[in-house]
């Protein structure tokens, strides 16, 4: 059964620095694309980031493009999401997600961990 | 990037309804789309991709339709476990979206 666990989420002021992670199991985590999906509580989703199997292709969402970094480490199954110059509309519950495949279908999201909660505010 | 729109944003249902919900998207997508419900408190579950292709696991009284910019989710008797909100996303180009979601509740 493939799990996926967030950690790091938590109260940051707004300008501020966070990294979340993601330790993935029960499957060969370099054959997926991986993505961060989030969601502002009781509102609807907004895909963030995607990277592909090996790592090498990134893609954003304009709203966090210069801002937000993906990466991903195969060998520990990890995933990563570096968040820097954090705003009050980056206020969210953020998934960890795998895709069904690499590129091509890796937005076709089949497994989400649970979330970890980033709350910007002064 | 490709905007996506839902109609209606939200319904009121019986159990043992036919549900339809539409999916429109700014530019055409081929069949690059697929549905995912979410229930209070819980992540979303992919239902269906690839338009009409129904994701393991998931019953058969979900069906998806469509392509180019218009597609359709269809719920052919809602169950109780069914009342939830669901989404649709195209995953043609990047950046990814999603529409805004669309709410089925309790008549």
């Amino acid at each position: 059964e493939v799990q996926l666990l967030e950690s790091g989420g938590g109260l940051v002021q707004p300008g501020g620095s966070l990294r979340l992670s993601c330790a993935a199991s029960g499957l060969t985590f370099s054959t997926y694309a991986m993505n961060w999906v989030r969601q502002d509580p009781g509102k609807g989703l907004e895909w963030v980031s995607l990277i592909s199997g090996s790592g090498d292709t990134t893609y954003y969402a304009d709203s966090v493009k210069g801002r937000f970094t993906i990466s991903r480490d195969n060998s520990k199954k990890t995933l990563f999401l570096q968040m820097n110059s954090l705003r009050a509309d980056d206020t969210a519950i953020y998934y960890c997600a795998k895709g069904r495949g690499d590129i091509t279908f890796g937005g076709v999201i089949v497994t989400w961990g649970q979330g970890t909660l980033v709350t910007v505010s002064s | 990037a490709i905007r996506m729109t839902q109609s209606p944003s939200s319904l009121s249902a019986s159990t043992g309804d036919r549900v339809t919900i539409t999916c429109r998207a700014s530019q055409g997508i081929n069949t690059y789309l697929a549905w995912y419900q979410q229930k209070p408190g819980k992540a979303p579950n992919l239902l269906i991709y690839a338009a009409s292709t129904l994701q393991s696991g998931v019953p058969s009284r979900f069906s998806g339709s469509g392509s180019g910019t218009d597609f359709t989710l269809t719920i052919s008797c809602l169950q109780s476990e069914d009342f939830a909100t669901y989404y649709c996303q195209q995953y043609y180009n990047y950046p990814i979206t999603f529409g805004p979601g669309t709410k089925v509740d309790v008549k």
